[in-house]
């Protein structure tokens, strides 16, 4: 089986700060995807940003980029500038076929 | 396009109930998962359905069931329920196909909140 590690249940930062929220997976396959959701208080989950694992090149969406890390199975999520309406639960995801794997999540807090 | 739509939002139920919650997906797609989602564990992966047939299973008992009918719609089923089952539970669509999109992301449901007294 699959796992998703987000190893920093909560976290907070300052209004137009940087932060970055940590995940580790566990795979054994060569092929597969990464996402990273965010899920606002309203509670509709919603995509962030999605790596492949075949492409070197780090994902990137307008404030959010990720740092992956292929060797040591690392998806980090970057948020520059970061804004009141940042503040959500953040999920980490695999997917290496039909199913996706999603770690228990990070609440963030941005600070005003 | 209309996002994926999950009914009821809420639902109040007694232990010992049975409950039945309904997803459409996005137009189009062909795969619905379902999960459940709670403050200490996250998100627990329950079922994903696939063209009428259930592709891949969660670690979750036998009262919880599910079924997908021809026009991608899903129903999840919680016979007996129990306090524990007091949850989100979220349908998330995808198109689900075995070829390039097979990795494609996930679209949720706002998900259906039930309680169960």
């Amino acid at each position: 089986a699959q796992t998703v590690t987000q190893s920093q249940p909560e976290m907070s930062v300052q209004e137009a700060e940087t932060v970055t929220l940590s995940c580790t997976y566990d795979t054994s396959e060569n092929n597969y995807y990464l996402f990273w959701y965010k899920q606002p208080p309203s509670r509709q989950m919603i995509l962030v940003i999605r790596q492949e694992a075949y492409k070197q090149q780090n994902a990137t969406e307008n404030r959010f980029s990720v740092n992956f890390q292929k060797a040591a199975k690392s998806f980090s999520l970057k948020i520059s500038d970061s804004q009141l309406g940042d503040t959500a639960m953040y999920f980490c995801a695999s997917n290496t076929g039909n199913q996706f794997y999603f770690g228990t999540g990070t609440s963030l807090t941005v600070i005003p | 396009k209309a996002g994926v739509t999950q009914t009821p939002r809420y639902l109040i139920k007694t232990r010992g109930q049975q409950v039945t919650l309904s997803c459409s997906p996005i137009s189009g797609h062909r795969s619905v998962s379902w999960y459940q989602q709670t403050p200490g564990q996250g998100l627990q992966f329950l079922f994903e359905y696939f063209s009428e047939t259930q592709r891949n299973k969660g670690n979750f008992p036998g009262r919880f069931s599910g079924r997908q009918f021809s026009n991608s719609r899903s129903e999840m089923n919680v016979s007996t329920l129990e306090l524990g089952d007091s949850a989100l539970y979220l349908c998330a669509s995808s198109f689900g196909r075995r070829v390039e999109e097979v990795y494609n992301e996930q679209f949720f449901g706002p998900g259906t909140r039930l309680t169960v007294l």
